[in-house]
């Protein structure tokens, strides 16, 4: 079945630093792929996402690109701040919404 | 516009007994997803509603697990008898359509097993 992996947290990073965030996927088809954030203490929300080979997903300074060749749909912002200290979650639609397993995100000041 | 509640916040219960989650979905989302996000995991997909029919419920335990949409909008999910392994947070989300929309999500139950 389809799947999501992850790089494992947690990522520590202090504020203005680059972010990166890693996710590959394995699905038939095409699938459309999503990153989704949960603040603490909050619900998950969509951040943004990519529905075909090349898409650019963009969304308060974080953007990912879906990759075929690669099945990889890495998160990525040029400068954090302590407020996206987060847990950040890649998923796919492809047959059904597939989720990976979190990455938390923690930014210091 | 409203987003998708759920009720209750938390629930603890003991091994055995029964319990029911409410969810009532973003007006006019035809789609509703139940899912399971145990402690430190991803959500995992227990059923999916396209108005008040199933389109998938493979990942549903349905020995103890059961939910219903009967007017394709509100919706409960059941569980009897729980098992420990149940602790976990019911997240509810809703889309308007069934592939590759986006869904919006309540803040989930918080279930507690004993």
């Amino acid at each position: 079945g389809d799947s999501v992996t992850q790089m494992e947290g947690p990522v520590t990073l202090s504020e203005e630093a680059f972010l990166t965030i890693n996710c590959t996927y394995t699905a038939t088809g095409y699938p459309s792929l999503f990153w989704y954030v949960q603040y603490p203490g909050e619900g998950l929300q969509l951040l943004l996402k990519a529905t075909k080979a090349d898409d650019k997903g963009s969304n308060k300074g974080f953007e990912a690109t879906y990759r075929k060749e690669t099945t990889s749909f890495h998160l990525e912002k040029g400068s954090v701040q302590v407020s996206d200290s987060a847990v950040y979650f890649c998923a796919l639609y492809g047959q059904n919404f597939v989720f990976g397993p979190g990455t938390r995100l923690s930014v210091l000041p | 516009e409203a987003g998708v509640a759920q009720s209750p916040r938390y629930k603890i219960i003991e091994k055995r007994q029964s319990v029911a989650f409410w969810c009532n979905p973003i007006s006019g989302h035809a789609t509703l997803y139940w899912y399971q996000q145990i402690l430190g995991q991803g959500p995992k997909l227990l059923i999916q509603f396209q108005n008040n029919g199933v389109v998938d419920d493979s990942q549903l335990p349905k020995d103890r697990f059961s939910a219903e949409r009967l007017k394709g909008v509100d919706s409960t999910l059941k569980i009897q008898p729980a098992k420990l392994e149940d602790s976990a947070v019911y997240l509810c989300a809703s889309s308007l359509g069934q592939t590759n929309q986006p869904q919006h999500f309540g803040d989930g139950t918080r279930l507690s097993i004993l």
